[in-house]
């Protein structure tokens, strides 16, 4: 099984600074990694796909890098409403799919 | 709009049964595969099985396997879930997902609609 590792697990940061969130992968995912957001109450929501390319919807401050077994998201200008839990998930093996374990982002 | 609601979800006892449903609406059901994919406080995320358009096809994690079936009724829109000797550990919060399907890489790579999830309880 692939294992994601996410850090670091929890990030505070004052709005408008950058949130940089790490996943490394226990060995090459390709560019199948994805990034979700999941705020309290709510269901996850898809904001990167292919490692780097935007859903439809997601906000251009947000932004993914990397390939093969590091991984980024980037929030460029951090605002209140992205408070959540983010989770990386890659399905490089069909049809398995594994979750990181989460970095919660807060604002100071 | 793509719409998934679950139901279903509630109390059981360590042992028991239940049965979760999700009705899809706003796009074309028959043309994606689904999941569901649960959230427990211990584990956060975990992906647990899929199937295919027409049901021909399905996967399970190992963790479900023998005990969960998932199906789908595509005269109705709806995706199942039939989850038997249940136990402390499936206590969560499950959603229903829509497969990614990626018209470049011809690969379903994520899940890019979940409902709001109904949260299932194992206790005694």
């Amino acid at each position: 099984e692939i294992v994601l590792t996410q850090s670091p697990a929890t990030l505070s940061l004052s709005p408008g600074e950058r949130a940089t969130l790490s996943c490394r992968a226990s060995q090459s995912v390709s560019s199948y990694l994805a990034w979700y957001q999941q705020k309290p109450g709510q269901a996850p929501r898809l904001l990167i796909y292919g490692a780097s390319n935007g859903a439809s919807g997601t906000p251009a401050r947000f932004s993914g890098s990397g390939s093969g077994t590091d991984f980024t998201l980037t929030i460029n200008s951090l605002e209140p409403e992205d408070v959540a839990v983010y989770y990386c998930q890659q399905r490089s093996i069909w049809p398995r799919v594994t979750f990181g374990p989460g970095t919660k982002v807060e604002i100071k | 709009e793509v719409q998934l609601v679950e139901s279903g979800g509630g109390l059981v006892q360590p042992g028991g049964s239940l049965r979760l449903s999700c009705a899809a609406s706003g796009f074309t059901f028959t043309t994606y595969w689904m999941s569901w994919v649960r959230r427990t406080p211990g584990k956060g995320l975990e992906w647990l099985a899929n199937i295919k358009q027409d049901g021909s096809e399905k996967y399970y994690v190992d963790s479900v396997r023998g005990r969960f079936t998932i199906s789908r009724d595509n005269a109705k829109n709806s995706l199942y879930l039939q989850m038997n000797s249940l136990r402390a550990e499936d206590t969560a919060v499950y959603y229903c997902a829509r497969d990614r399907y990626d018209i470049l890489t011809g690969y379903n790579d994520a899940f890019d609609h979940w409902g709001p999830g109904t949260l299932v309880t194992v206790s005694s």
